[in-house]
């Protein structure tokens, strides 16, 4: 299958600092992105679409000024989590789909940790 | 809008019995139906999907079954193995709108 890689893998920040994690799409262009959070022992909440070279659709209750989504190519998506608190502790994970078909390839996942 | 339920939410099974996971969703439009499994600290990995225009499909010992009138389709893995423990969520999927996960199965297999 098609191969999504997302970095870093693990991070660990202090409160009140800021955090990049890139999403790639390595063999194909992926004109929508999306990104998710996970809760321990939950499933796959949207957080986001992001779409190539316009601005991101954010679920409700998602804050856009905190959760920043740049999708500036057909292969990379970024999502910064700004100012970051001990509560944006969580597992983030992107996927990118395949234009035709809409299958859905997922990256391996970042561990934040703010301290 | 689309909504999954996905059961049981917990499943252990001795190594070689077979494990059955169902899901239910709402919207007759959904046309997409992708299975994914997830090991611990990892990101979701496709391992099956099936379309509406397909009642079942098979890859070695993993199955999924789609019944559209009702509204449901099911997971099947054969001849369990322990690297088979893992979550699985299933979703469904009108294309062009986005994924609605089911809330997870948390699958043990039992040596």
């Amino acid at each position: 299958g098609a191969v999504v890689s997302q970095h870093p893998s693990r991070v660990i920040c202090k409160s009140g600092t800021s955090v990049k994690i890139e999403c790639r799409s390595l063999d194909f262009q992926a004109t929508t992105m999306f990104w998710y959070r996970q809760f321990p022992k939950q499933s796959l909440m949207l957080m986001a679409t992001s779409n190539e070279g316009s601005k991101a659709t954010y679920e409700q209750g998602v804050e856009k000024d905190k959760f920043l989504i740049n999708h500036a190519s057909l292969t990379l998506s970024t999502l910064t989590v700004t100012s970051a608190h001990p509560e944006d502790s969580s597992f983030y994970i992107c996927s990118a789909s395949i234009p035709s078909g809409g299958v859905a390839f997922f990256g391996q996942g970042t561990r934040l940790t703010v301290v | 809008g689309e909504n999954v339920e996905q059961h049981p939410s917990t499943l252990s099974v001795q190594e070689g019995d077979s494990a059955v996971i169902k899901c239910t969703y709402s919207d007759s439009a959904s046309n997409y139906f992708p299975w994914y499994k997830q090991e611990l600290g990892k990101g979701p990995q496709l391992i099956i999907d099936i379309r509406s225009n397909v009642g079942e499909k098979k890859d070695q010992r993993i199955a999924v079954t789609l019944n559209k009138t009702a509204k449901h389709f099911s997971l099947h893995i054969t001849e369990t193995q322990p690297e088979d423990s893992a979550v699985y969520f299933c979703a469904a999927i009108n294309y062009g709108q986005n994924f609605v996960f089911g809330p997870g199965t948390r699958l043990s297999v039992l040596p």
